[in-house]
């Protein structure tokens, strides 16, 4: 079974850093994209970037360049998502999803980690 | 590429037909649209129904289509069903990114 599963729900004060990760199972995690998407509470979806596990070749959406960092690990087939220094308005659910048809036809998404920021 | 804009609601009775739009659609380089569309139920990820415009993935029902008109991409649900009723988020690609819409609340009445 393709599937991505995510880590768990964090819970951080801000300025802290956090990174969240992604794992692949079932499939070539080296041959296609994967997306992070913000849905901030009662929100729509923020395209927030991709990246190519295969070569780590990564695109940023602009609203979120020097924001976040992406990055893969392709030997243990994980993606990660990262924060240097978390603000309350980072409060949101995170998913990763793999990049199956063309462009942003995204078929498979991971079950969203919870991260919330609070002083 | 701006965010792209949807109603916040639409709505329709069982068996009816109700369109989707999604307006600010713009080409990527070389003129190529991309446009798709997502179903979200509460508190589940997204699913992916139309990509490319009016493609579907394998098992979405057919009664799901997509079209576009200038810069307007539109997701139609013909013979709604009681499970139709969930957000709907369109998405679109364009300069290395993509962007996607506000969403829009599905009721079936």
């Amino acid at each position: 079974e393709v599937q991505l599963v995510q880590s768990g729900a964090e819970v951080k004060k801000p300025g802290e850093s956090l990174k969240i990760s992604c794992k692949g199972s079932g499939y070539s995690f080296t041959n296609y994209w994967i997306a992070w998407v913000r849905q901030m509470p009662g929100k729509g979806l923020e395209w927030m970037g991709v990246i190519y596990p295969g070569d780590s070749d990564t695109r940023y959406s602009p609203s979120f360049q020097g924001h976040v960092t992406i990055s893969a690990d392709k030997s243990i087939s994980t993606a990660y998502l990262q924060w240097s220094s978390l603000k309350a308005s980072d409060t949101a659910m995170y998913y990763c999803a793999r990049r199956e048809y063309s462009l942003i036809g995204m078929d498979v998404w991971g079950q969203g980690t919870t991260v919330t920021v609070s002083s | 590429q701006s965010a792209l804009t949807q109603p916040r609601s639409v709505s329709g009775s069982p068996g009816q037909s109700v369109t989707i739009p999604c307006t600010g659609i713009s080409s990527d380089v070389g003129s190529d649209i991309y446009v798709s569309w997502y179903q979200q139920h509460p508190g589940k990820a997204p699913k992916l129904m139309i990509y490319d415009v009016t493609k579907r993935p394998s098992g979405v029902p057919d009664r799901f289509s997509g079209s576009i008109s200038g810069n307007t991409a539109s997701l139609t649900i013909s013979g709604l069903q009681a499970e139709d009723e969930a957000d709907y988020h369109c998405c679109s690609y364009a300069r290395s990114y993509g962007v996607f819409g506000g969403g829009t609340k599905l009721t079936v009445l």
